[in-house]
């Protein structure tokens, strides 16, 4: 079956801790995308990338790091320079180009104590 | 100010009824997605929409994207509890692969 997994689905974090979360996708697609979700609001694109070892800033990038050095992979690490970090984050992937559906995984919940 | 906005932002009807969400954006669209979300998980895609006055139907659902590709509107023909959730637009606005979402809409369905 292919498609695009997150781990882990809740995450909880001490202030002042980076945590890296997982987000692997076996649907050979170019594309890759972070987005967070905060209550009652739309997604926020955070970082994307087209093509392996490149990726660019979304809207809201401040206090998160990314990396593309596999096709299947692109964790994020959500720094402590983060202020408010506590989200629902989504990650999903598509073809390369325009007008291609994204597919997204079922998310990771983090909190921050 | 959203650059998609999204009305209304949560939707209350009996099952069985008729209802409407729409998205809007005073800029082009090229490329309209409705996704639906479960709260707490991911996202399920509904529908794309590419060229103006583009109409998408599947089972009880039907979206619509308007001539000037400025509006989309996302109808639910008598309504069931499994129709409840949070539905969602998104649009390529400008070139790139990049999406805009819409804050989404809570619809819920009370049998």
């Amino acid at each position: 079956d292919g498609g695009i997994t997150q781990s882990p689905k809740y995450l909880f974090r001490k202030e002042g801790q980076n945590v890296t979360l997982s987000c692997e996708q076996n649907l050979n697609h170019d594309a890759m995308y972070w987005y967070r979700q905060d209550p009652g609001q739309g997604l926020r694109l955070i970082y994307y990338s087209q093509i392996v070892n490149d990726f660019q800033k979304g809207d809201i990038a401040e206090g998160y790091s990314v990396s593309r050095e596999k096709k299947e992979s692109f964790p994020l690490t959500v720094t402590s320079a983060q202020k408010n970090p506590t989200a629902f984050y989504l990650c999903a992937s598509s073809r390369a180009g325009q007008n291609n559906e994204q597919f997204f995984g079922p998310g990771t919940r983090l909190t921050v104590l | 100010s959203q650059e998609l906005e999204q009305s209304p932002q949560s939707l209350i009807v009996q099952e069985g009824k008729n209802l409407t969400i729409n998205c809007t954006s005073s800029k082009t669209l090229y490329g309209l997605y409705w996704y639906k979300q479960k709260y707490g998980e991911g996202l399920i895609f509904l529908m794309m929409l590419q060229k103006g006055g583009e109409e998408k139907s599947h089972e009880k659902i039907t979206a619509k994207l308007d001539e000037k590709k400025q509006q989309s509107s996302l109808h639910i023909t008598a309504s069931q509890p499994s129709h409840a959730g949070i539905y969602l637009c998104g649009a390529a606005i400008g070139s790139g692969s990049r999406l805009t979402f819409g804050e989404g809409t809570q619809l819920t369905v009370n049998p």
